[in-house]
This record gives C-alpha cells, structure tokens and sequence, in this order.
C-alpha cells in the first residue's frame, strides 16, 4: 500500500532537547510538506521540499530544521529554540504537476515539558 | 494576504439532516479551493477540490461543494449526515504559485443521534 507514514504517533520530551519527527513516503511524490496544528488555528505551513537537497521556509519555520537527503524521506527537527513546540505534527507529500493534492500522514503528537 | 475563513467552530447536527459548512476566501483572483476532513488524532483526507469549470463539484463519502464567485464562497454540502461524518473539516486555498495551501481554522461537526 502506498501512503505516508509518520513515526511515532507519541512523542515526549524534556524542554531544551531537539527532537526529530520522521516521514517518509512511498508514493515516488517529489515534494513533501511540514505542517503544524494547533487547536483553533487549522495548519500552518513549517517547511516544504520541492525536490532531493532543496527545502524552503514556509510560515513559522523559526526553532524547525528539515534535511531532504532523500526522495522518500522528510525529517522534521524541533529545536530548542522553539518557543512552543508542544503541537500536532502533520506530514504531507504531492507531485510536482499536482502540488496543490497533498496527501497526508497520519501525524505525530508531541508534547514537551 | 490570501486568508481563508470558516466561521463555525462548531456545528452539531442530527443524523439524517442536511448539512453546509461555510467557507469564504479572501483573494484577487480565482484560486484553486479545496476541502479536507479529518478524523481525531488522524491526518487529512481530501474530499474534493475546485480548479475551474463547472461550480458545483462532487467529492467522495457523498460531499458536494459549490464556488460562487460572486460571494467569495465555497461551501460544502451533504444532504444527509451519518454518524460517521463526525469530523473536523478544512477549507484550503491555494492562491497561487507552487504548492502553498493555506487553511481554515477548521469547522467541528458533531452528529446527534
């Protein structure tokens, strides 16, 4: 089956420590997407990849790093520097012609303390 | 700055009645108009999307959603709700350029037995 996956579904962690969120994705699409959720607020874009070793900021890309070293793969790092990073962590992958049909993985939850 | 709103946080609505989930768009031109639903603690699903041509469009699980130009608008529709509807939904636009959806805070249907 072709889709999105996440991992893991729950994260914790202590503040002050980086954190990485992985996706990956077997649906051979070039561009992936980081999105964050908060209640109330719907989806706001992190950072997206239109190809291998090319990534952009998107709207609240501040205490976020990625790394595009693979077609397949797309992972998020929270860093310390942000602020408030207790949310809901959504992946998402397109093709380069259909770039506004995102498919979405099933996300992960992280909470820091 | 494109922006996209979804007036109801919540709607409740009894299982069997008809239901319209509003969204309007702030944007120069005609952008390509979407909706997602999502299940908690899931990611989202794309119901059905509107890039041009005939106004009223068709999704999966029984959705419709009709643009109208003149209003801003894009709201989606079912004639008849099934427990399993129980959702939040998204509206999302994309404005222009390569890839950027920007979202809807979101609507939470609730389905009354």
């Amino acid at each position: 089956d072709g889709g999105i996956t996440q991992s893991p579904k729950y994260l914790f962690r202590k503040e002050g420590q980086n954190v990485t969120l992985s996706c990956e994705q077997n649906l051979n699409h070039d561009a992936m997407y980081w999105y964050r959720q908060d209640p109330g607020q719907g989806l706001r874009l992190i950072y997206y990849s239109q190809i291998v070793n090319d990534f952009q900021k998107g709207d609240i890309a501040e205490g976020y790093s990625v790394s595009r070293e693979k077609k397949e793969s797309f992972p998020l790092t929270v860093t310390s520097a942000q602020k408030n990073p207790t949310a809901f962590y959504l992946c998402a992958s397109s093709t380069q012609s259909s770039s506004y049909e995102q498919y979405f993985g099933p996300g992960t939850r992280l909470t820091v303390t | 700055a494109q922006s996209v709103t979804q007036p109801d946080i919540h709607i409740t609505v009894s299982e069997g009645a008809s239901l319209e989930l509003r969204c309007n768009y702030s944007y120069g031109a005609t952008p390509y108009l979407f909706w997602y639903v999502q299940s908690p603690g899931q990611g989202l699903q794309l119901l059905l999307k509107y890039f041009s041509g005939d106004t009223l469009v068709q999704g999966i699980k029984g959705f419709e959603a009709e643009f109208k130009r003149s209003q801003s608008s894009f709201n989606l529709r079912k004639p008849s709700v099934h427990w399993s509807d129980a959702a939040e939904y998204f509206c999302a636009v994309a404005p222009g350029g390569f890839q950027k959806l920007v979202f809807g805070t979101g609507t939470r249907l609730l389905v009354s037995p």
